[in-house]
């Protein structure tokens, strides 16, 4: 599976937009955009995916560029409940590895008031 | 959503001592369940991937002898940390595949809250 790269760490303002950027310049024809995020001592959570095209959600929008190459996750409203570890994750339908997720170390985003 | 619980969220426990965590689908049968380990500041780290009755499949470096797992049924997966020791301390965590998205391109994985191990 194609690896990420995330920058580690963001701030947004409460109410404000958070567009987290996610780098997978490696990504292959077949593989998914995955996002998950973990709030602080808890389990992560599914958040949204896609192959090529945007996808929008109730928690959040997904925009993949035309070269597949990076993403972008958006929350439109961000609060302070989103502040948690944020997760890109590329991985192929199918195969032998089906249905596991490799972890990097994802973009630490922090909401302030 | 499909909810997965642990049990129990949190346990201490003597050094050569072995801890059993459960590891269940609610609401939906899942013929795979995955445990990971998270170490403090790190990212989740896949241990092991399990397949309702047959042997686990463990990732390159995690010792089979001391994280016993078993799958026994659609809805059930336990963890077994054999002689614990304070170096596996750790939060344990698993997630399990919706069986009724099988075989589609995209399945939901569900994750459990975690269980905080810690070991004196």
């Amino acid at each position: 599976d194609a690896k990420t790269t995330q920058p580690p760490s963001m701030d947004c303002a409460e109410g404000r937009a958070a567009n987290l950027p996610c780098n997978h310049s490696t990504i292959s024809g077949n593989e998914y955009v995955y996002w998950y995020r973990q709030i602080h001592s808890q389990g992560p959570q599914y958040i949204i995916h896609g192959l090529k095209n945007n996808e929008t959600n109730e928690m959040a929008s997904l925009i993949i560029t035309e070269d597949r190459k990076s993403s972008t996750l958006i929350l439109p409203h961000a609060t302070l409940r989103d502040t948690a570890v944020y997760y890109c994750i590329v991985r192929r339908a199918g195969g032998t590895s089906y249905g596991k997720l490799t972890f990097g170390q994802g973009t630490i985003l922090t909401v302030h008031p | 959503g499909a909810v997965v619980s642990q049990h129990p969220s949190w346990v201490i426990c003597k050094s050569g001592t072995s801890v059993k965590i459960e590891c269940r689908s609610l609401d939906f049968q899942a013929t795979t369940m995955f445990w990971y380990r998270q170490f403090p500041k790190q990212s989740l780290m896949l241990m092991a991937t399990s397949n309702e009755g047959s042997k686990a499949t463990y990732e390159q470096g995690v010792e089979k002898d001391k994280f016993l797992i078993n799958h026994a049924s659609l809805t059930l997966s336990t963890l077994t940390v054999t002689s614990a020791h304070p170096e596996d301390s750790s939060f344990y965590i698993c997630s399990a595949r919706d069986r009724l998205l099988a075989g589609a391109t995209f399945y939901e994985q569900y994750f459990g809250p975690g269980t905080r191990l810690t070991v004196t």
